[in-house]
């Protein structure tokens, strides 16, 4: 089974500054995705970044990057010049490719409050 | 084009009755799932559907809970007997078929159980 851990439950910003959001998971798998999504108070979650174990590449949306370390079973998530429209809950997810149903695991989620 | 909607967005029952949870996918998304978002449990996997496939019902914490989907399409969350730790958010979301891999969720159905 595979756990994901987020160690931070609720962290703040100030506007215009950079924020890394910490996550790490545990699992024997090798083919996997990991993700970031976002949960503001409307309760719709939406899917900030996607990376996928094989890619060695961070990958990067905008404003939104992430930290991949393999090794370390890391996935950090930096946000960038962060906006008043970035406070939400951050969950971070894990998801086992290949046959199955590739349901999602998360971790507990992270708050993030960006101050004016 | 249309999200994922999900009914009623919220829904009070007294402990003991059966309450019934609906959940509209994308148009040509085959897979479906539902989640549970709770306080102390986070976010938990229930029930997976995929096109005609038998579902994964691995998730699905006692046999109170059911789901089905009709034609491919809407998919029904029962609950018998609803107890108070069934309070929570149910998140629906749907997908193209696996290879895309990216989940739209719907904006959830908040159940509280007096």
């Amino acid at each position: 089974a595979q756990t994901v851990t987020q160690s931070q439950p609720e962290m703040s910003v100030q506007e215009a500054e950079t924020v890394t959001l910490s996550c790490t998971y545990d699992t024997s798998e090798s083919n996997y995705y990991l993700f970031w999504y976002k949960q503001p108070p409307s309760r719709q979650m939406i899917l900030v970044i996607r990376q996928e174990a094989y890619k060695q590449q961070n990958a990067t949306e905008n404003r939104f990057s992430v930290n991949f370390q393999k090794a370390a079973k890391s996935f950090s998530l930096k946000i960038s010049d962060s906006q008043l429209g970035d406070t939400a809950m951050y969950f971070c997810a894990f998801m086992k490719e290949g046959a199955g149903s590739y349901q999602l695991t998360f971790g507990k989620g992270t708050k993030l409050s960006v101050i004016p | 084009g249309a999200g994922v909607s999900q009914s009623p967005s919220n829904k009070v029952t007294e402990k003991g009755k059966d309450v019934e949870l609906r959940c509209d996918p994308i148009s040509g998304h085959t897979a479906l799932y539902w989640y549970r978002q709770s306080l102390g449990q986070g976010l938990e996997f229930l029930i997976y559907f995929q096109g005609n496939s038998a579902p994964d019902k691995s998730g699905l914490p006692s046999d109170r809970f059911s789901a089905e989907r009709t034609g491919g399409s809407v998919s029904t969350l029962t609950i018998q007997r609803t107890q108070q730790e069934d309070s929570a958010v149910y998140l629906c979301a749907s997908s193209l078929p696996p290879g895309t891999y990216e989940q739209y969720f719907g904006p959830g159905t908040r159940l509280t159980v007096t």
